[in-house]
């Protein structure tokens, strides 16, 4: 069964802090790896990764892959309030017809 | 356009009743989902269309009944739920095949008395 397993849970960090992120995955047929931000509703998308080794960045956020050791992490630097949300880490299968998500990270971000 | 609408945001139902979800996309995208989230859990899969047609069913209760009109309406249609059936049902959508982010909706609360 696929499987999508994210760590720390949870993260209580003050502002200007910089969070690492895991997410490690058993995937068959994988094809790439999402990160989704959660605040109240809908997840909103923030990288989608495929190739290993090479970095995204938007802002103060960094994502990168590696396909070797099955796992992805998420960076952000700089942290403020407003990064608070939970974090979702989803593994794409080949097909791009289903999505597997890991359980998620709380991230909260104290002034 | 680049938003999934999703209607209504809150409902509230009871064990007998029949009430729809609905789904509106007008981003092009000829695949759309329906996914299940409840309190504090990812959310999950539960059904796929592509070019309108059913491509995948999660193995979710007949109680649950999707229907794809058009390209751009998806609709889950809900009859005799479950209290434990009570959670964010959250549409999303995206171009078919890999490699392709995913829109998702604002989501639907549902509760069930």
């Amino acid at each position: 069964e696929d499987k999508v397993v994210q760590s720390p849970l949870s993260l209580v960090v003050h502002e200007g802090d910089t969070v690492t992120l895991n997410c490690s995955y058993e995937v068959t047929n994988f094809r790439s790896l999402l990160w989704y931000k959660q605040e109240k509703k809908a997840p909103t998308f923030l990288f989608m990764l495929t190739s290993s080794g090479i970095e995204k960045k938007s802002g103060r956020l960094s994502s990168i892959l590696d396909k070797k050791e099955l796992f992805s992490i998420l960076n952000i630097t700089a942290t403020q309030t407003g990064d608070s949300a939970i974090y979702l880490c989803a593994a794409q299968e080949t097909s791009g017809s289903r999505l597997t998500f890991g359980e998620g990270t709380q991230l909260t971000v104290n002034p | 356009d680049t938003e999934v609408t999703q209607t209504p945001k809150h409902l509230v139902m009871g064990m007998t009743n029949k009430k729809s979800l609905k789904c509106e996309q007008h981003m092009g995208h000829r695949a759309m989902y329906w996914y299940k989230q409840k309190a504090k859990k990812p959310p999950e899969l539960m059904f796929v269309y592509s070019y309108e047609k059913l491509s995948i069913n999660e193995s979710v209760p007949s109680r649950f009944s999707p229907e794809c009109p058009n390209s751009s309406l998806l609709n889950l249609h809900l009859h005799a739920l479950q209290p434990e059936d009570s959670a964010l049902y959250l549409c999303a959508s995206s171009r078919p095949g890999w490699g392709r982010g995913y829109t998702f909706g604002s989501g639907t609360r549902l509760t069930v008395v």
